[in-house]
């Protein structure tokens, strides 16, 4: 297993249009969770899955984005009517349990440029 | 989730021993320390986690006091390559997600 995969690397896209990005994590392990990180910040929760039920969504999730994990495996992340501030590093981890010894395994992440 | 604060930036050249302390002065009970590192262009990697006392393992050292409410991140002999930001984390290891602050930003000097 090579750890978490994430793809594409980058993705420039112009102000209004869809883009999807794709996660696919560790394959033992039950959850996925999909982050933002913007220059000079922490990473910031955005949601996470459970096998395939998303159970949490943060309110910086808006109606633009959705996120899916059909059979619990890979995850997708769209946006839809891409936003100037869209613009970030889009980070997927993966994890065994909740708060596992050895903690989340992050991507390298999707950065986003939207123009 | 108990709040932290860490110094946001830290300089320090090649060999040294690099000491990052962070303060979480509402850590809860059940509550573990956690510090991640993270590199340009990548995501986050686990570093180390405790509860008390001292932990050590290849990458690094974690120093927490009795009372828990601060900690120390002990990087030993430095290098170039150990340039990154740092991040400090405490909660329960049931909570169902990790939340980042902004980090400390490590800079090592030739």
């Amino acid at each position: 297993d090579t750890g978490v995969s994430q793809d594409p690397r980058h993705k420039i896209t112009k102000r209004g249009q869809n883009v999807t990005f794709r996660c696919d994590p560790i394959s033992e392990h039950n959850r996925l969770y999909w982050y933002r990180q913007t220059l000079g910040q922490g990473p910031e929760f955005l949601t996470y899955f459970q096998n395939e039920a998303q159970l949490e969504k943060s309110r910086l999730l808006s109606d633009r984005f959705s996120a899916e994990r059909p059979k619990g495996s890979f995850s997708t992340l769209e946006i839809q009517r891409t936003e100037q501030g869209d613009s970030a590093m889009y980070l997927c981890a993966s994890s065994l349990g909740s708060r596992p010894i050895g903690g989340y395994t992050f991507g390298s992440g999707t950065r986003l440029t939207v123009v | 989730l108990a709040k932290t604060t860490q110094p946001i930036s830290m300089d320090s050249y090649e060999g040294q021993e690099v000491n990052i302390t962070c303060s979480h002065n509402n850590i809860a009970t059940n509550d573990y320390i956690t510090w991640y590192q993270q590199f340009p262009s990548q995501g986050p990697r686990f570093i180390i986690q405790g509860y008390k006392t001292k932990v050590t393992n290849e990458v690094a050292s974690l120093f927490i006091p009795a009372d828990r409410k601060s900690s120390t991140l002990s990087l030993p002999r430095v290098s170039l390559s150990d340039t990154a930001v740092y991040y400090c984390l405490v909660g329960d290891k049931r909570d169902d997600k990790i939340i980042f602050g902004k980090g400390t930003r490590l800079h090592i000097l030739p």
